[in-house]
């Protein structure tokens, strides 16, 4: 069985102040990561995925996510907020051959000007 | 590469009554999901495709929804009838073969039930 937990339903963050999402994960095998974006009224759309290469994954619009297995988190972090940011961010999991995800709860981040 | 189409992107309907949704994923696409995803959380999967065939639909409540995918490409999912829980947006999302490759989502249809 796998499951994410994201810390932290909103948050808010100043233009150009860091961003860290928070997302922890469970699972019974090597788990394959992932982040992805939803903007208002819009389908999801992939920021970034760990997938067993390096632990520090860099993705589109700046957003990068660190792979911690001893702490079993996948933070999603971006030096400086642009307000364009402003969105519904997911982290999600697979494992295994059946490609499931299983997201988190999401967390919707502000960026006040 | 034309992405993943679904329709309607919106559809409002009274309870008991019946609804369906239409899914077109990439093109090449083996594997099909839909996922449930009620305001405020994160999406949920309902049923799993690889071609035409169910890999998983553990989490589909069978009672009243059902899915089809006509010859491995286009897929149906429907509701009846529906219930006010139902209200949610409903994605659709493909990914070529292969282990935990990327999933790509469409806009969603997005249900109210009065």
């Amino acid at each position: 069985a796998q499951s994410v937990t994201q810390l932290g339903s909103h948050v808010s963050v100043s233009e150009g102040a860091l961003v860290l999402l928070r997302c922890n994960y469970s699972s019974s095998v090597p788990p394959y990561l992932f982040w992805y974006v939803q903007y208002p009224n819009q389908g999801l759309q992939l920021l970034l995925k760990y997938t067993s290469a390096a632990t520090l994954v860099k993705g589109i619009n700046g957003f990068e996510a660190e792979f911690k297995k001893s702490e079993t988190s996948f933070h999603l972090t971006k030096p400086s907020a642009h307000m364009s940011d402003a969105a519904e961010y997911f982290c999600a999991v697979t494992s295994g051959a059946g490609n499931m995800l299983t997201f988190g709860g999401g967390t919707r981040l502000m960026v006040k000007p | 590469e034309a992405g993943v189409a679904q329709s309607p992107r919106y559809k409002i309907i009274e309870k008991r009554q019946s609804v369906a949704f239409w899914c077109n994923p990439i093109s090449g696409h083996a594997t099909l999901y839909w996922y449930q995803q009620i305001l405020g959380q994160g999406p949920k999967l309902l049923i799993q495709f690889q071609n035409n065939g169910v890999v998983d639909d553990s989490q589909l409540p069978k009672d009243r929804f059902s899915a089809e995918r006509l010859k491995g490409v286009d897929s149906t999912l429907k509701i009846q009838p529906a219930k006010l829980e139902d209200s949610a947006v409903y994605l659709c999302a493909s990914s070529p073969r292969g282990v935990n490759t990327e999933a790509f989502f469409g806009q969603g249809t997005r249900l109210t039930v009065v």
